[in-house]
């Protein structure tokens, strides 16, 4: 088995700061996600990444940097941090999606405060 | 657009009593269709995948029915213990590469 590993658990940030979480996987995968989850609103897609020189946005990606660095590794920078901002960011990471790679593992999540 | 509703945000139940989490479903074509389960502390993980091909899918208790013509996927089980305690989120499988679309999720509480 493998396990995706998220850095840092918390984070607390200031208004208007540039924020960055990170993300590792050692299942081999291909593709890699970001979501952002809030109360009542579910799992919305950031960023996401199909292969290691992939970059895709998703519906939320207003906001955001992604990068991917290396194959194992995916990295999510919140470019300026908004007063009173509160959600969980997850990682996950599958084989890719057009291949069935339906099954995504996630990370325990970065829980992002800012004050 | 491609989308998928939950109306329920939180079920609350006792033991022993019957799961029932409702989930509407907006695409074209037939898409595979999955239920996540998020225990508190953790990821979402995935709970059960059922397809076209053969319309239900089951697992630790849980039924899913995908119903093409009402375009529905409700999640179902018949008696609830407290270890079912979790968010439950109704997911759109992708398709031509697309990434999956995850539901709002459904709170369940199983009190003793």
């Amino acid at each position: 088995g493998g396990i995706i590993t998220q850095t840092p658990k918390f984070l607390i940030g200031q208004e208007g700061q540039k924020l960055t979480l990170k993300c590792q996987q050692n299942f081999n995968h291909d593709t890699m996600y970001w979501y952002r989850q809030d109360s009542g609103k579910g799992l919305r897609l950031i960023y996401y990444s199909i292969t290691e020189n992939d970059l895709q946005k998703g519906d939320l990606s207003e906001g955001y940097d992604a990068s991917r660095e290396k194959k194992s590794s995916f990295s999510l920078t919140v470019t300026s941090a908004q007063k009173n901002e509160m959600a969980v960011f997850l990682c996950a990471s599958s084989i890719p999606p057009g291949q069935g790679g339906e099954r995504l593992f996630f990370g325990h999540g970065t829980k992002l405060s800012v004050l | 657009g491609n989308s998928v509703t939950q109306m329920q945000g939180q079920v609350t139940l006792s033991e022993e009593e019957f799961l029932f989490i409702n989930c509407t479903y907006s695409t074209t074509g037939y898409p595979t269709l999955f239920w996540y389960v998020q225990y508190p502390g953790e990821g979402p993980q995935l709970l059960l995948k059922v397809t076209t091909a053969n319309n239900k899918g089951s697992s630790r208790g849980f039924e899913a029915t995908y119903d093409k013509g009402t375009t529905s996927f409700h999640l179902q089980k018949a008696s609830v213990q407290e270890s079912d305690s979790a968010v439950y989120y109704c997911v759109l499988g992708g398709q031509g590469g697309r990434a999956l679309i995850f539901g709002t999720g459904t709170t369940v509480s199983v009190s003793p």
